[in-house]
């Protein structure tokens, strides 16, 4: 099935550190929605973007919808170890007309304290 | 209750066995999707109702997989014959309204056949 690119696959940073991570599609979108996934759960849903350009934090997350609408990024300051998790990217198609979201392959994040 | 719930949380099946799998969505969410999720990758979409009518079944992988909402509010994902590809985490969403809003998934449902 289709899936978007996310980049980094992985990583392993420090506690402390920022984190950035990116959504990236050969279509464009009108909506972008950044989900975190811990094991055995489902995905907890952190921002949601709505517009071209348009920024949005949470916390010590921040998220942007890319102005070509074709990617959208996540930031995340100051990790923490409760930040483990795998983040994915989930992208609406302007001309999908049944609002399925389609998910990117996912960043998994792991803190060393 | 305040979020997505789903039944069961876990499900082993014999190669050939029918399945069923609820999902209650939040209350008053009109729209409802199925997501499929294999070890290690992202969710991928399987079908979406708004209110009691289907209307994208283009992600079920074949015609083993049947959905209904026959009211409009609990939804039950049926696998028939199931196979050992179908081994996986069955996720469903809801959301509020059509269009573009945001998705809310409940645990899921990990089935394993054997």
């Amino acid at each position: 099935g289709q899936q978007l690119n996310q980049s980094p696959q992985s990583m392993f940073i420090q506690e402390g550190e920022d984190v950035s991570m990116n959504c990236t599609s050969s279509s464009i979108f009108n909506t972008w929605l950044w989900y975190k996934q811990e094991p055995g759960e489902g995905p907890v849903l952190l921002i949601a973007l709505y517009k071209a350009g348009e920024l949005t934090s949470n916390g010590r997350l921040t998220a942007q919808f890319g102005i070509t609408r074709k990617d959208s990024f996540l930031n995340i300051s100051a990790s923490i170890p409760s930040d483990v998790g795998i983040y994915f990217c989930a992208g609406q198609r302007a001309t999908s007309g049944t609002y399925k979201y389609i998910f990117g392959t996912g960043t998994r994040l792991k803190v060393l304290a | 209750g305040a979020g997505v719930s789903q039944s069961p949380r876990y499900k082993v099946a014999k190669r050939g066995q029918d399945v069923a799998l609820r999902c209650d969505p939040i209350s008053g969410h009109v729209s409802l999707f199925w997501y499929q999720q294999a070890l290690g990758q992202g969710p991928e979409f399987l079908t979406y109702f708004q209110n009691e009518a289907q209307l994208d079944k283009s992600g079920l992988p074949s015609d083993r997989f049947f959905a209904e909402r026959p009211e409009g509010s609990v939804s039950t994902l049926k696998i028939q014959r199931t196979q050992q590809e179908d081994s996986a985490v069955y996720l469903c969403a809801s959301s509020t309204g059509t269009g573009a809003y945001e998705q809310y998934f409940g645990p899921g449902t990990r089935l394993t056949v054997t």
